[in-house]
């Protein structure tokens, strides 16, 4: 069975700064990982995912994530954020032979001006 | 391209109630996933249609909850009789197919609230 562990529930941060939204992963097979934005009120929407080939994936609005295998985690960054960035954020993972999305606790990025 | 529509957006009913949900897919998806996310925690998988048959449904308190999926698009879930916990926002997704490296396309969520 998979798990995603979501290393922040909450990220203050000023407008224009870096941020770096922590995502662990286990799972005992391959796996494809995702990572899902949800703003206030609506459903989520899908930032980028990683399948296979570069670790160094670029998604949707800046961000970008890298896989690292040994470490089994899935970070996701960007090099400076805005105030529309303010959401919540989730990491997901799913066995590349099928089965659920595993989701994370979610973390609640909160860009301050 | 038209997104995942569902409605109502918003349900308040009293424990031991009945509710249900509806949700139409994006147009030519033939899986069709139905979430629940408890506030402060992401989404949990109810139920997995691939076109109108059940993929997975694992995780669906069938005592109570109950989903169908006539003519492989629109989808309803119904929960009878509600309890406090059910409290949630369930959310409709689409893909598809079912292999895992499809976009799961999400609706905007039914908030219900029971008291």
């Amino acid at each position: 069975a998979q798990s995603v562990t979501q290393l922040d529930s909450q990220v203050p941060v000023f407008e224009e700064a870096p941020v770096e939204l922590r995502c662990n992963y286990s799972s005992s097979v391959s796996v494809y990982l995702f990572w899902y934005v949800q703003y206030p009120n609506q459903g989520l929407q899908l930032l980028l995912k990683y399948l296979s080939g570069s670790t160094l994936v670029k998604g949707i609005n800046g961000f970008e994530a890298e896989f690292n295998k040994s470490q089994t985690s899935f970070h996701l960054r960007k090099p400076s954020v805005h105030i529309s960035d303010t959401a919540e954020y989730f990491c997901a993972v799913r066995h590349n032979q099928g089965g659920k999305l595993i989701f994370g606790q979610g973390t609640e990025l909160s860009v301050k001006p | 391209e038209a997104g995942v529509a569902q409605s109502p957006r918003y349900k308040i009913i009293e424990k031991r109630q009945s509710v249900a949900f509806w949700c139409n897919p994006i147009s030519g998806h033939a899986t069709l996933y139905w979430y629940q996310q408890i506030l402060g925690q992401g989404p949990k998988l109810l139920i997995q249609f691939q076109n109108n048959g059940v993929v997975d449904d694992s995780q669906l308190p069938k005592d109570r909850f109950s989903a169908e999926r006539l003519k492989g698009v629109d989808s309803t879930l119904k929960i009878q009789p509600a309890k406090l916990e059910d409290s949630a926002v369930y959310l409709c997704a689409s893909s598809l197919g079912g292999d895992s490296s499809y976009e799961q396309y999400f609706g905007p969520g039914t908030r219900l609230t029971v008291t």
